[in-house]
């Protein structure tokens, strides 16, 4: 695989931010896309980067480093309903094969 | 609209009994196809996707096989099913390149 690590779990309060972090091995990279897991349903597209730099999409933002491997998701302005699992995946060998992390636990409390 | 459909919703199967699980797009023509498991609380893995008709290449078996019998459709299946084969089937399809995959509503597979 290409080594897509993410924290378990994070935590944090309604209105405030939340960033999750992903970490992979940058040989034959092609790009990083975030999802979005409730428990029991399928992954939701969230944002696709292939280029260093942050991307806003509003409530969502990422951001890339390609030559440290690394990538985040940005939550602003957090509601409880932002509580799920958050998945970064690897895009590797190729454009068809996407390697997820195992996804970060994010809980916001009141 | 696209419109991605697998059946069935969930199976509770014997272990040894063939498995066969669907996947049809609608709205779309010549989409790339992906099959995925996940374990209950486990990662998402690829296990196959195919860029055209009769064509499938494989990414983790699992003991598994996949057809793409004509363009709109994605079978996963197997004649022998495993205790470890029970978890979570995902189909998902996107346009190719740069383009984000966009997950069925999958199938519970409990083997037992």
């Amino acid at each position: 695989g290409q080594g897509v690590e993410q924290p378990d779990n994070l935590m944090s309060v309604e209105g405030t931010f939340a960033r999750v972090n992903c970490t992979y091995s940058t040989s034959g990279f092609n790009g990083l896309s975030w999802y979005q897991q409730r428990e029991g349903h399928a992954p939701v597209f969230l944002s696709y980067v292939v280029l260093d730099g942050l991307k806003d999409s509003g409530h969502f933002s990422t951001f890339l480093s390609r030559s440290n491997g690394y990538s985040y998701l940005l939550l602003t302005e957090l509601q409880i309903k932002d509580s799920a699992s958050y998945l970064c995946a690897v895009r590797w060998p190729n454009y068809n094969v996407l390697y997820f992390g195992s996804g970060t636990k994010l809980t916001v409390e009141p | 609209a696209q419109t991605i459909h697998q059946w069935p919703v969930a199976e509770i199967k014997a272990v040894g009994s063939p498995l066969s699980l669907g996947c049809t797009i609608k709205g779309k023509s010549s989409p790339n196809l992906y099959w995925y498991w996940q374990a209950t609380g486990g990662t998402l893995q690829q296990l196959f996707y195919s860029i055209t008709v009769g064509q499938v290449e494989s990414v983790v078996q699992l003991n598994l096989s996949a057809s793409r019998p004509k363009d709109d459709q994605f079978i996963l299946s197997t004649e022998k099913l495993l205790l470890s084969h029970s978890g979570f089937y995902l189909c998902a399809w996107s346009l190719g390149q740069n383009s984000d995959y966009t997950f069925g509503s999958g199938t519970r597979l409990l083997v037992i």
